[in-house]
């Protein structure tokens, strides 16, 4: 168990480009979670893959986030057109299981940076 | 819909005094409770978790929390901080047939003097 992973860390960008972190679970989670966490704030969930069917999607997840879990495995945030206020920690969490009471192990998160 | 209220954003204690997060929660239908910490640069660590069973729940490094509906809260306590208690902690809830979503409170940044 290697734990969550994501990639880059950091990333600082400029408004207007185009962003993409990965996340990859725990072997053989079949859940996978994204959040996004902004200063003095909590994470705020964002959109939920089981295995590779995406289930669920926040109203903050605007057209110009994407996300994919191509053969139910690691997983993929692309932020299009990014702007100053998407700037935030953005971390992925995986679960094993179906149920209320799974513990979602979360990744140390990406933190993006806007110019 | 399902909530969480952290009161105090910032909470300091002495090393060896007792440890006080508060976490409110609202929900309309049985919840799961969860808290996590944060350390810098790191990912979010389990602490503990209630699920319905005993309403007193004992985790990882000391910490514990109480169940109390009447209250609807789910406070986390230790007995005697360690300055490697230093961290930011986040209560959370999930409810049933919900997939295990997390509503998150707002965080309480745990300081520790010496």
């Amino acid at each position: 168990d290697t734990g969550v992973s994501q990639d880059p860390r950091h990333k600082i960008t400029k408004r207007g480009q185009n962003v993409t972190f990965r996340c990859d679970p725990i072997s053989e989670h079949n859940r996978l979670y994204w959040y996004r966490q902004t200063l003095g704030q909590g994470p705020e969930f964002l959109t939920y893959f089981q295995n590779e069917a995406q289930l669920e999607k926040s109203r903050l997840l605007s057209d110009r986030f994407s996300a994919e879990r191509p053969k139910g495995s690691f997983s993929t945030l692309e932020i299009q057109r990014t702007e100053q206020g998407d700037s935030a920690m953005y971390l992925c969490a995986s679960s094993l299981g179906v149920t209320s009471t799974d513990t979602q192990y979360f990744g140390p998160g990406t933190r993006l940076t806007v110019l | 819909a399902q909530s969480v209220t952290q009161l105090g954003s910032h909470v300091s204690v002495s090393e060896g005094a007792l440890v006080l997060l508060r976490c409110n929660y609202s929900s309309s239908v049985p919840p799961y409770l969860f808290w996590y910490v944060q350390y810098p640069n790191q990912g979010l660590q389990l602490l503990l978790k209630y699920t319905s069973a005993a309403t007193l729940v004992k985790g990882i490094n000391g910490f514990e929390a109480e169940f109390k509906k009447s209250e609807t809260s789910f406070h986390l306590t230790k007995p005697s901080a360690h300055m490697s208690d230093a961290a930011e902690y986040f209560c959370a809830v999930s409810v049933l047939y919900n997939f295990n979503k997390f509503y998150f409170g707002s965080g309480t940044k745990l300081n520790v003097k010496p």
